[in-house]
This record gives C-alpha cells, sequence and structure tokens, in this order.
C-alpha cells in the first residue's frame, strides 16, 4: 500500500500563475481532505470531499481556490491567480469509509515568488 | 468556533529526558482527540483518544484524556533526537463533519 500520494512535492509559481496540486489516497480510501499549513503555523482544514462531492468547504478561501476529487483520478487542489501569501504546505489526507482518522501524504510545498 | 490550544510551544531537552506536552480544547460535542508527530514531511498519527482517564502507551509515548477538564497530555520518557519534532493535537466534533481542528503544534527539540 503506498499510502497517500501527493505531487509535486514542490511547486514554485509566479504571482498570477495557476497552481494545481495532486493527491492520491490510499488504496480503499474514499475521503478526501485537504490541509495548508502556513509558516510556524498549525494545520488548517480547507475542504473534504467524497468521490464527485464536495462534503465540506468551509475552509476554503472564497476566491481563487476550488477543489475536486472526479469518478477517477486523484483528487485536484487549485488555485488560480496565486499570491505570495499563497505560500504554504498543503497536505491532503484519505480516510476509509468506516473509519474517521487520517492518513496523511507527505504534503505539496507551494512557493509563489 | 472550535479551538485547540497546544503548550508550551516549544522546548529543548537532552536526551534521557522526559517531555510533557499539553492540549486543551473547547469544541461542541466532543468526539476524540488526536495526537499527531510531524517531522519533515507528513504527520503520522500517533494516538486516538475518546474516553477520559484511559492511558493509551506506545513504546516510550504515552497519552491521557480529561474530558472534564477538557485537555489532553502527551507524555515521552527517556527522550531520544529521533523524537524532535513538531507534535500536533487535533479534535474531531460530529458538529464539524469528519474534519479535525488543529492546535499549533509544540516543536520539540532533543539535544544529544
Amino acid at each position: 500500500n503506498a499510502g497517500v500520494m501527493q505531487n509535486p512535492r514542490h511547486l514554485v509559481r509566479r504571482r498570477g500563475q495557476e497552481a494545481r496540486l495532486r493527491c492520491s489516497p490510499m488504496k480503499g480510501h474514499s475521503h478526501v481532505y485537504w490541509y495548508r499549513q502556513l509558516p510556524e503555523e498549525g494545520l488548517k482544514f480547507m475542504v473534504y470531499l467524497q468521490k464527485e462531492n464536495i462534503i465540506d468547504e468551509s475552509g476554503m478561501p472564497k476566491e481563487r481556490f476550488s477543489a475536486e476529487f472526479p469518478k477517477e483520478g486523484p483528487s485536484i487542489l487549485r488555485i488560480q491567480q496565486v499570491v505570495r501569501g499563497d505560500s504554504a504546505a498543503y497536505f491532503c489526507a484519505s480516510s476509509p469509509l468506516s473509519e474517521w482518522y487520517y492518513t496523511f501524504g507527505s504534503g505539496t510545498r507551494l512557493t509563489v515568488v | 468556533e472550535d479551538k485547540v490550544v497546544q503548550s508550551p510551544l516549544s522546548l529543548v531537552v537532552h536526551e534521557g529526558d522526559t517531555v510533557t506536552l499539553n492540549c486543551s480544547y473547547e469544541v461542541t460535542n466532543f468526539r476524540s482527540l488526536l495526537w499527531y508527530k510531524q517531522e519533515k514531511k507528513a504527520p503520522t498519527f500517533l494516538f486516538m483518544l475518546t474516553s477520559s482517564g484511559i492511558e493509551k502507551k506506545s513504546g516510550r509515548l504515552s497519552s491521557i484524556l480529561d474530558k472534564k477538564e477538557l485537555f489532553s497530555i502527551l507524555n515521552i520518557t527517556a527522550t531520544q533526537t529521533g523524537d524532535s519534532a513538531v507534535y500536533l493535537c487535533a479534535v474531531e466534533a460530529p458538529a464539524a463533519g469528519n474534519k479535525l481542528t488543529f492546535g499549533g503544534g509544540t516543536r520539540v527539540l532533543v539535544k544529544p
């Protein structure tokens, strides 16, 4: 079991570009969560998805951020028109249907220059 | 809004010392509390606590929950340099769906 796979590990974008972060959950896990960790801060919830459904996006900024978890393929966190303040580590986690504690991926470190 | 506060923010100890990390919380309809260890990358799961007064133990790590006073502690005995990490506490509450609310973490540095 490869665990939760995130890619890329590091992503550098210029201000105004788009960032796409990918997350493949563990085999058998149908729940995906995205968290953001700003420098020297704890993890902050962004969005919770199941296949083809956004269950809770209460932590997502209202503009420029979107997430999806299609029927086939990885979950994608998309940030349009990135700004310096988007620089952070973005962690994805997954859990099986009947349990709730997560397994985290190794994260994508986004740097906006 | 659910809140989780960890203390201290950071601490430095020497190998062999014992450390105690604190986590206090305010949540509506608490379900469970979790501890994670975060080194350079992904947080790794340590403990899940749901009942008061029952100590969970894994090697040199142990944790206990007090649901009356709304806090948990994580103890690490006979610390080693490999214990250096950020320790994260998180709580889950049904009203919040399946999401976790994390504290800011405690950074532990164990010196040889």
